[in-house]
């Protein structure tokens, strides 16, 4: 049972424009959600967290935004890079990380 | 300072051997977390420890174990391995334990290929 889901196993963005990340989960009671990137023959990189009592955390070009009521999350990048093209994870929990399937990501100029 | 060293980073087993892995967590990280990554399935997570002990397993067999020593360093053991444990094994570490630490600080995993 996926209890973290990534329903778009790719994307594909012109640079410049926003990239839109979504995440589903299922277990009301996680109460920390995190987004990692990984790229080809590297571990994934922490990105961007938020945790259930927010709907919204910005860092820079990164923004996750979380819907309680719908068990959604979503990560807006903008504007996007080439840079930005790798795998994206979502991650959810209470006392461990359950990670989603991913998203390819990728810009292209 | 030195990140999350796992080896080795890539090894060929054939079926009904077994394997070990190992993980250097980042100096002071005293939570190691270990990851299973096959496509289409994303991260599994397989068990964590801290201070030495299991906190925490995943739904994957009893063939699938692992330890924690006391200078954090950690393994994890695969036993009769089958055709279907090739995936990428990522060990993880963070400071403290629980997702709300904010990070966890991946290694470059150890890839396993089961002919």
């Amino acid at each position: 049972d996926q209890q973290v889901k990534q329903n778009s196993p790719s994307l594909s963005v012109q640079e410049g424009r926003i990239s839109i990340l979504n995440c589903d989960y299922t277990n009301s009671m996680f109460d920390y959600f995190l987004w990692y990137k990984k790229y080809p023959a590297e571990g994934p990189t922490f990105l961007i967290s938020i945790s259930s009592i927010k709907d919204k955390n910005e860092d820079g070009r990164f923004t996750v935004f979380l819907n309680k009521s719908a068990k959604h999350l979503s990560l807006h990048i903008v504007p996007s890079q080439p840079g930005d093209s790798a795998v994206y994870f979502c991650a959810a929990g209470i006392d461990k990380l359950i990670f989603g399937t991913g998203t390819r990501l990728q810009v292209f100029p | 300072k030195a990140g999350v060293t796992q080896t080795p980073r890539y090894l060929i087993k054939t079926r009904g051997q077994q394997v070990t892995l190992s993980c250097s967590p980042i100096s002071g990280h005293r939570s190691v977390s270990w990851y299973q990554q096959t496509p289409g399935q994303g991260l599994q997570f397989l068990f964590e420890y801290f201070s030495e002990t299991q906190r925490n397993k995943g739904n994957f067999p009893g063939r699938f174990s692992g330890r924690q020593f006391s200078n954090s360093r950690s393994e994890m053991n695969v036993s009769t391995l089958e055709l279907g444990d090739s995936a990428l094994y990522l060990c993880a570490s963070s400071l403290i334990r629980g997702p709300n630490t904010g990070e966890l600080f991946f290694g470059e995993g150890s890839r396993l290929t089961v002919l």
